[in-house]
């Protein structure tokens, strides 16, 4: 039972566009949720999170949005640039645990 | 201040041998936790220890064990390994208080092929 899905397992965007890339969950027990980027043979490297009692938290260039009803969250990238290529992972947690439960990932390519 | 640091990078076993796998976490943190990544199953929680105890397991078989010393350094050991164990393992710190909701720190991870 995949509790943390993305739907989609690739993405192409051109440089300077905006990247949005989507996640959906099932646990409504789930409280904190979090965006990993991983390059191949490295370790996800922590972008930005959100907490279930806010529906948006920005850094930089990373946006996530929380939707809670539609228990849906999204990363908004803008704007994207090469170096963002990736496979970027979406994350959430419980109850204040550290125990991680991963989507399956989208492969992000940023075209020049 | 460095990261989390595992070890080895790589290794290779034969079926039926069992293994060891060493992470050290970020100085300060307390909270150690390993994951497995393989192209099928994505990333899965194994388990988390804090302050030397298991704080939380994942759906692992009991052949997957792990421990954390007095210093906060953790090892995982699988024993009679199988095919399917080859995987990308996985160590993350984070602080005290998972309550504070703040992130893991992943290493950069230890690749087992099992042959």
């Amino acid at each position: 039972d995949q509790q943390v899905k993305q739907n989609s397992p690739s993405l192409s965007v051109q440089e300077g566009r905006i990247s949005i890339l989507n996640c959906d969950y099932t646990n409504s027990m789930f409280d904190y949720f979090l965006w990993y980027k991983k390059y191949p043979a490295e370790g996800p490297t922590f972008l930005i999170s959100i907490s279930s009692i806010k529906d948006k938290n920005e850094d930089g260039r990373f946006t996530v949005f929380l939707n809670k009803s539609a228990k849906h969250l999204s990363l908004h990238i803008v704007p994207s640039q090469p170096g963002d290529s990736a496979v970027y992972f979406c994350a959430a947690s419980a109850e204040g645990t550290y125990k991680y439960i991963f989507g399956t990932g989208t492969r992000l390519k940023v075209l020049a | 201040k460095a990261g989390v640091t595992q070890t080895p990078r790589y290794l290779i076993k034969t079926r039926g041998q069992q293994v060891t796998l060493s992470c050290s976490p970020i100085s300060g943190h307390r909270s150690v936790s390993w994951y497995q990544q393989t192209p099928g199953q994505g990333l899965q929680f194994l388990f988390e220890y804090f302050s030397e105890t298991q704080r939380n397991k994942g759906n692992f078989p009991g052949r997957f064990s792990g421990r954390q010393f007095s210093n906060s350094r953790s090892e995982m050991n699988v024993s009679t390994l199988e095919l399917g164990d080859s995987a990308l393992y996985l160590c993350a710190s984070s602080p005290d208080s998972p309550s504070m909701n703040t992130e893991a720190f992943f290493g950069q991870g230890t690749r087992l092929t099992v042959v």
